[in-house]
């Protein structure tokens, strides 16, 4: 199995506040994502990196925010959080050389 | 835009019928096609990548295959633990490493 950990892997929070889900690899691939499952749109992409201090937007990105300081960890910050980003975060890694994924085991977040 | 579409949405097979899914694509030049598994509060598990036409991969009981427009998942003789939800996902040659998911087949196998 792909060297992934995600934190927290549950989390309950309110409305306006802060939240930062971490993923780890110990894989040293250079390419991190971080998507959101929902039940009807499937997994869609919120930001993802290609190296360190290297990010870019996917295709839910509005009120997300991501940095990647060192190869092994990628954040996903979500400044102030709505109801509307209860879901469940997966994050994922690849070499980049194949295009395969490996994804974590998800956080689920419920805003309240 | 990249888009993927599954069918069907929901399948329940007695154990021992054999079924296929179905992933129809549309992208910009394919670079690969994959296929995962995911469990029910679990992460996907990579099972196939397929990269050109004609293409077919095999892991015990399942065998995906690949056309210009579509890929089909087959399940031989499935039981009860090839219960999953089963996505299916593209990859362009220019999208910078970005995945377009479908929304999944959820295949349920009755004993």
């Amino acid at each position: 199995d792909a060297g992934i950990t995600q934190s927290p892997r549950h989390k309950v929070t309110e409305t306006g506040t802060p939240v930062t889900l971490r993923c780890h690899q110990t894989e040293n691939h250079r390419y991190m994502y971080w998507y959101r499952q929902d039940p009807g749109h499937g997994l869609r992409l919120i930001h993802y990196s290609y190296g360190v201090k290297d990010t870019d937007k996917g295709e839910v990105s509005d009120g997300y925010s991501v940095s990647r300081s060192k190869t092994e960890d990628f954040l996903l910050t979500l400044e102030s959080a709505t109801s509307s980003q209860t879901s469940v975060y997966f994050c994922a890694i690849s070499g980049g050389d194949t295009g395969e994924l490996f994804f974590g085991e998800g956080s689920r977040l419920t805003v309240l | 835009e990249d888009q993927v579409t599954q069918s069907p949405e929901a399948l329940r097979l007695q154990e021992g019928e054999s079924s296929s899914l179905n992933c129809s694509y549309t992208v910009s030049g394919l670079r690969g096609l994959f296929w995962y598994r995911q469990d029910p509060g679990k992460g996907p598990e990579f099972l196939f990548t397929l990269y050109s036409a004609g293409e077919e991969k095999e892991k015990e009981r399942l065998k995906a295959t690949l056309t210009k427009k579509e890929s089909f998942l087959h399940i031989t003789a499935p039981k009860p633990e090839d219960s999953a939800t089963y996505l299916c996902a593209v990859l362009p040659y220019f999208g910078n490493e970005k995945l377009t998911f479908g929304t999944g087949t959820r295949l349920t196998i009755i004993p």
